[in-house]
């Protein structure tokens, strides 16, 4: 059975970094073509992609935000990590990984970890 | 950037009617190999996403065989024979290409 759960700080400041960890079972990400995504969904909005890492730890960024994004993982503890620099209220989401096969397909989603940018 | 225009916005049906979802990419989403990376999420109220369809027109597991996927190119479909109570919620479309993804706006689907 896979599972997958994010964990993040809850609420943090304008302009700090956030750092999430999403922690999988089931899986491995030294399995041949398997991945983890990072999505975010503001309240009562639609998904935006964020970063995927494979197996091989080739990373994928959402254009539009890849300045401040970085992806890593831990094979070995089974966990991958998201960090966002310089955050602001526009950040405030909840925070999603997913499992990722090599279809690109997103197929085990986390429950999500809710996140607030707040002064 | 590959943009996915879905419609309508909000659908409103009754239990056991027939309901299509349109999604709409503004490129081509065959590659070189010829497979089409375009996927169907459903994501019900207070729920994370769950995959509905893979690849255009495959099922993922334990989806219910109502739920079929159909389209080719920029034009996809997603149909719903007989909708179900467990049903309702915001449906997705995906894509994968050109080392991005991308989410259509969303439809919403009620109750009449």
């Amino acid at each position: 059975q896979v599972t997958l759960k994010e964990s993040g700080p809850g609420i943090l400041q304008p302009s700090q970094t956030l750092s999430l960890t999403c922690t999988f079972s089931g899986f491995s990400l030294s399995t041949y073509g398997m991945g983890v995504g990072w999505i975010r969904q503001p309240s009562g909005k639609g998904l935006e992609w964020l970063a995927n890492i494979w197996w091989d730890d080739d990373k994928y960024y959402n254009p539009s935000l890849k300045n401040r994004l970085t992806i890593s993982k831990d094979t070995s503890n089974n966990q991958a990590f998201l960090k966002i620099t310089n955050v602001d209220t526009a950040d405030t989401a909840t925070y999603y990984c997913a499992r990722m096969d090599n279809y690109g397909v997103m197929d085990a989603w986390g429950q999500g970890a809710s996140v607030t940018v707040s002064s | 950037d590959v943009v996915l225009t879905q419609t309508p916005s909000t659908l409103s049906a009754t239990i056991g009617q027939s309901v299509s979802i349109s999604c709409r990419s503004s490129q081509s989403l065959l590659d070189s190999a010829g497979n089409t990376y375009l996927y169907w999420y459903l994501q019900r109220p207070g729920q994370s996403p769950q995959l509905l369809i893979y690849l255009v027109s495959n099922l993922g597991s334990g989806v219910p065989n109502r739920f079929s996927g159909s389209g080719s190119g920029t034009d996809f479909t997603l149909k719903i024979s007989g909708v179900e109570a467990e049903d309702l919620g915001v449906y997705y479309c995906m894509q994968a290409t050109h080392a991005t993804w991308t989410f259509g706006g969303g439809t919403k689907l009620e109750l009449k």
